[in-house]
C-alpha cells in the first residue's frame, strides 16, 4: 500500500536547537518525495522536494531509499519555523500527492 | 497573481443535501486536483481534472464528482451529504504539459455538515 508516515504529531524545540522532523514512505516505485509547509492562517505550500536538491529557509531533506525514509533538517531552529509540516509523495509532480498527517513544529525561546 | 482561488470560504449544510464548491486555478495552470482533509488529518487526494477530463481518481465514493470547464476553472460536488463529509476541501492547480510542476493550493473551503 502507498502510505506516507510521520510518527510525530508535535515536536517541541527551543530556538537555536536542530529539527529534524521524520517521514517514512511505502510505495512501489520510484515517488518523487516533498515537505509542504502551512504557517498560522495561511495556504499550504511547498517547502521543497527532494529532486531539487536544495536548501530552503535553511531546511534540507535527503531521500534515502534504502530506509524508504526523507526526514527534514535544520540544524538551528527559528520561532518563525513554527508551523504544520507535512511529507507527501506521488509518482509525478502534478499528480495525485499522498500526504502523512502531518507534524506540528513548535520553536519556543 | 491571486493563486488558486476557492469558493466559498465556508459552507454549513445538512445531511442528505448536495453541495458544490468551485475553484479556479493559478495564472497559467491547466490541472485542477481536489483533496478532502479531515481534523487532524493530511489532505487525501479525491480527483484530478485535465482538459476538462477526470485524469485520476482516489478512494472516493460516485457522490463525489467534478466538472473542469474550458477556462480551467473546476467544481467539486458532493451528493447525498453524510456528516462524515465534514471537512476542509482543498483545491490545488498546476501546470501538466511542463513535467515536474508541483501543485499549488488554495484556502479551501470549510464544509460543515449538521
Amino acid at each position: 500500500a502507498q502510505r506516507v508516515t510521520q510518527p510525530e504529531k508535535l515536536l517541541s524545540v527551543f530556538k537555536g536547537a536542530p529539527v529534524e522532523l521524520k517521514c517514512n514512505y511505502s510505495y512501489s516505485g520510484s515517488p518523487e518525495l516533498f515537505w509542504y509547509v502551512q504557517y498560522s492562517r495561511q495556504r499550504l505550500q511547498l517547502l521543497l522536494r527532494h529532486i531539487s536538491r536544495e536548501s530552503i529557509k535553511g531546511f534540507t531533506a535527503d531521500l534515502n531509499k534504502g530506509e524508504t525514509s526523507f526526514h527534514l533538517k535544520k540544524p538551528f531552529a527559528q520561532e518563525e519555523d513554527s508551523a504544520m509540516y507535512y511529507c507527501a509523495l506521488s509518482n509525478q509532480a502534478g499528480t495525485a500527492l499522498i500526504f502523512g498527517k502531518g507534524t506540528t513544529l513548535s520553536v519556543s525561546s | 497573481d491571486a493563486g488558486v482561488t476557492q469558493s466559498p470560504t465556508h459552507l454549513i449544510k445538512t445531511r442528505g443535501q448536495q453541495v458544490t464548491l468551485r475553484c479556479s486555478p493559478k495564472s497559467g495552470h491547466d490541472t485542477v486536483s481536489w483533496y478532502q482533509q479531515a481534523l487532524g488529518q493530511g489532505p487525501q487526494f479525491i480527483f484530478q481534472y485535465y482538459e476538462e477530463e477526470e485524469r485520476q481518481r482516489g478512494n472516493f465514493p460516485d457522490r463525489f464528482s467534478g466538472h473542469q470547464f474550458p477556462n480551467y476553472s473546476s467544481e467539486l460536488n458532493v451528493n447525498a451529504l453524510l456528516l462524515g463529509d465534514s471537512a476542509l476541501y482543498l483545491c490545488a492547480s498546476s501546470f501538466s504539459a511542463r513535467s515536474n510542476q508541483p501543485q499549488h493550493f488554495g484556502d479551501g473551503t470549510r464544509l460543515s455538515i449538521l
